[in-house]
């Protein structure tokens, strides 16, 4: 099984609403990625935090990560229709993705 | 329905050689990327192919790297000669274009073939 499961699958909101989604992981990690995958591109990665982080910021992107539950949490803020696209977390020794959150962000 | 596979999972080799890297992508799947993660770094993209052709191929690192996808179906990816630094895992992903006319087209990623040059 994939060490990075995200939830939930699909996630639809309105432009200027945040949207939250979840991962989690099975195995200890020295770090946790975020990915973004737009529409027939490859992925992009958008922020990693340490393990002994426990919250990271970057523009409207805030991460939060919980080690004792082996979760992850990725908030963007203030959505905007460009934020549309697909979100993956992966760990630093296992890049096998789960099926991502789909993010639909409406105008 | 069987997955991307990827061949070899593992491969040793000596710097100065060649090595070949497969991908069978989803059967049906149009869209076929090949990714990079080096030891403790973030996966980077290398190039995407829709079907035969080669869409987007920004990511690759040099000209020792050649990658084909004859007849649109399995793609290999040749390292040649192989460095040091071209070590790390290589993933392949497939992914076809919603049908439903969603933004988003989802990546079924293969398990990574694991290359370690001595």
């Amino acid at each position: 099984s994939q060490q990075g499961e995200e939830d939930p699958q699909a996630l639809s909101i309105q432009e200027g609403e945040n949207a939250t989604m979840n991962c989690s992981y099975k195995t200890s990690i020295n770090n946790l990625q975020w990915y973004r995958q737009n529409s027939g591109r490859g992925l992009v990665h958008l922020i990693l935090i340490r393990s002994n982080e426990r919250e990271k910021h970057s523009g409207r992107l805030r991460v939060t990560l919980d080690t004792s539950k082996k979760s992850s949490s990725l908030l963007i803020t203030a959505s905007r229709a460009a934020d549309t696209a697909s979100y993956f977390c992966a760990t630093d020794n296992d890049m096998r993705f789960g099926a991502g959150t789909r993010l639909t962000v409406k105008p | 329905e069987a997955g991307v596979t990827q061949f070899p999972s593992h491969s040793v080799i000596e710097k100065g050689q060649t090595v070949t890297l497969r991908c069978d992508p989803i059967s049906g799947h149009d869209n076929l990327y090949w990714y990079r993660r080096v030891m403790g770094k973030e996966i980077k993209f290398l190039l995407h192919f829709v079907k035969e052709s080669k869409q987007d191929e920004s990511g690759m690192p040099n000209n020792r790297f050649l990658a084909e996808r004859t007849g649109g179906t399995y793609s290999t990816l040749k390292v040649q000669p192989a460095e040091l630094e071209d070590s790390g895992v290589y993933f392949c992903a497939s992914s076809q274009v919603g049908t439903s006319g969603a933004s988003t087209d989802t990546q079924y990623f293969g398990p990574g073939t694991r290359l370690t040059v001595l």
